[in-house]
């Protein structure tokens, strides 16, 4: 079982370059989330979905955005990359509402 | 606002117990979670508190007060493998996960 895979593992680009971060889980999750991880802070939601074709905005999504055209895959785009999108990116997934997330093994994107 | 408060750092000695505590102020409750991180990692599941008591699993274990608003993960018979951040988190109301900064734990031998 491979459970929630991102790719890449590490990123660098360029201010106003554009990218996507790739999350697949083999779980049949209907829960999904990204999640970003900024030094000394808690784990910050950008976006989230409950199922295909469902999403809706976290705490943090302004400058990214995403899709949820099936259960297994949950990509999160960054458009117009700024200095203040470096942090280590986390996809997760959970069985339903109110259970333990399962996370990928996280993308850290560098923004110069 | 809805707030998680847990130690930024802790030391501990192999073979030793701590305990890491954790206060949250949220709008409602709906169940508090432990992951561990180890650096440069993800973090995993360890424990799910959802009423008030102890829940034991192995070496570790956690309670939980509502009507407190506290938590705390305790881990027993300390191994060099248990240095890692210790990140508590709690379900509001509407199922919004609130996560504190974590707890960084230092093991020494």
């Amino acid at each position: 079982n491979a459970g929630v895979t991102q790719t890449p593992k590490f990123r660098i680009l360029k201010i106003g370059q554009s990218m996507t971060l790739q999350c697949t889980q083999d779980m049949n999750h209907n829960y999904m989330y990204w999640y970003r991880q900024d030094p000394g802070m808690g784990l910050k939601l950008i976006y989230y979905s409950v199922g295909a074709g469902i999403t809706d905005k976290g705490e943090v999504p302004n400058g990214y955005n995403v899709s949820r055209s099936t259960t297994e895959d949950f990509p999160l785009r960054l458009e117009l990359a700024a200095p203040s999108q470096t942090s280590v990116y986390f996809c997760a997934s959970s069985r339903q509402e109110g259970r333990e997330l399962f996370f990928g093994e996280g993308s850290r994107l560098t923004v110069l | 606002g809805q707030n998680i408060d847990q130690p930024t750092e802790m030391t501990a000695t192999e073979g030793a117990i701590v305990q890491i505590n954790c206060t949250y102020q949220t709008s409602g409750f709906n169940g508090l979670f432990w992951y561990q991180q180890h650096a440069g990692e993800a973090p995993t599941f360890l424990s799910y508190n959802v009423l008030d008591g102890l829940e034991e699993k192995g070496r570790f274990s956690s309670f939980l007060s509502r009507s407190k608003g506290y938590s705390y993960l305790l881990l027993k018979e300390l191994q060099m493998k248990d240095s890692a951040s210790y990140l508590c988190a709690v379900f509001d109301s509407n199922y919004q996960l609130i996560w504190g900064a974590g707890t960084k734990l230092i093991i020494k031998p």
